[in-house]
């Protein structure tokens, strides 16, 4: 069965520093990975999706994930964070059917 | 154009109520889907549906029902409410090209559900 597994439930970023979202999968196929992010009291937005070719994914606001099959990885990153990206970002796998599994999702916290 | 909306925004149920949660899409997309939102688990799906008349379960259909008699609304029931259904609730649909794989899902604003 298909499975993600985020494993940072909270980061906490300095305003312009880098960021890091972390994201494992399991499936057995080629897989079809997704990034979403959920701002407060909102439903998800799509911020990038991988499913062939360069495994470097360029997303909106200026997000970009990087899809490494050894490691079962598929990792959210931004150079330098802004106050409106805290929000809860949540890493999906397809499975059959269109259907969507998801990870349990990571809080983003930005200080300034 | 305003995607995907949900009727209505937050209720509140005592145990053993029913109701039902409207959703409806205006981008003409053949799938939708039903999800609720719990802390620390993510999304997981209720129940979905990929064509007019058709619905499947999803990984969390106990307690709920659905109906899609128009391609633009997709109804999620609740019989008889009970405090484990507190949850939030989201629909979302996509569009088929027939390949399956890779369509995006767009999401409603939400349902906050609170069973007492």
């Amino acid at each position: 069965a298909q499975s993600v597994t985020q494993p940072d439930i909270h980061i906490t970023v300095s305003e312009g520093a880098s960021l890091e979202l972390r994201c494992n999968y399991s499936y057995g196929a080629t897989p079809y990975l997704f990034w979403y992010v959920q701002s407060p009291g909102q439903g998800l937005q799509l911020l990038l999706k991988y499913f062939s070719g360069d495994t470097l994914v360029q997303g909106i606001k200026g997000f970009e994930a990087e899809f490494k099959r050894s490691q079962s990885s598929f990792n959210l990153r931004k150079p330098s964070v802004h106050w409106s990206d805290a929000a809860e970002y949540f890493c999906a796998v397809e499975g059959n059917g269109n259907k969507l599994v998801f990870g349990a999702g990571t809080i983003l916290r930005v200080k300034s | 154009n305003a995607g995907v909306t949900q009727t209505p925004k937050f209720r509140v149920l005592k145990t053993g109520q029913s109701m039902t949660l409207l959703c409806a899409q205006d981008m003409n997309h053949e799938y939708m889907y039903w999800y609720r939102q719990d802390p620390g688990m993510g999304l997981r799906l209720i129940h979905y549906s990929v064509g007019e008349g058709t619905t499947a379960k999803g990984e969390v259909p106990d307690g709920y029902n659905v109906s899609r008699l128009k391609k633009q609304n997709f109804l999620l029931g609740l019989e008889s409410a009970a405090p484990s259904q507190t949850s939030v609730y989201f629909c979302a649909s996509s569009y088929s090209t027939g390949a399956w794989k890779g369509q995006t899902q767009y999401f409603g604003p939400g349902t906050r559900l609170l069973v007492l």
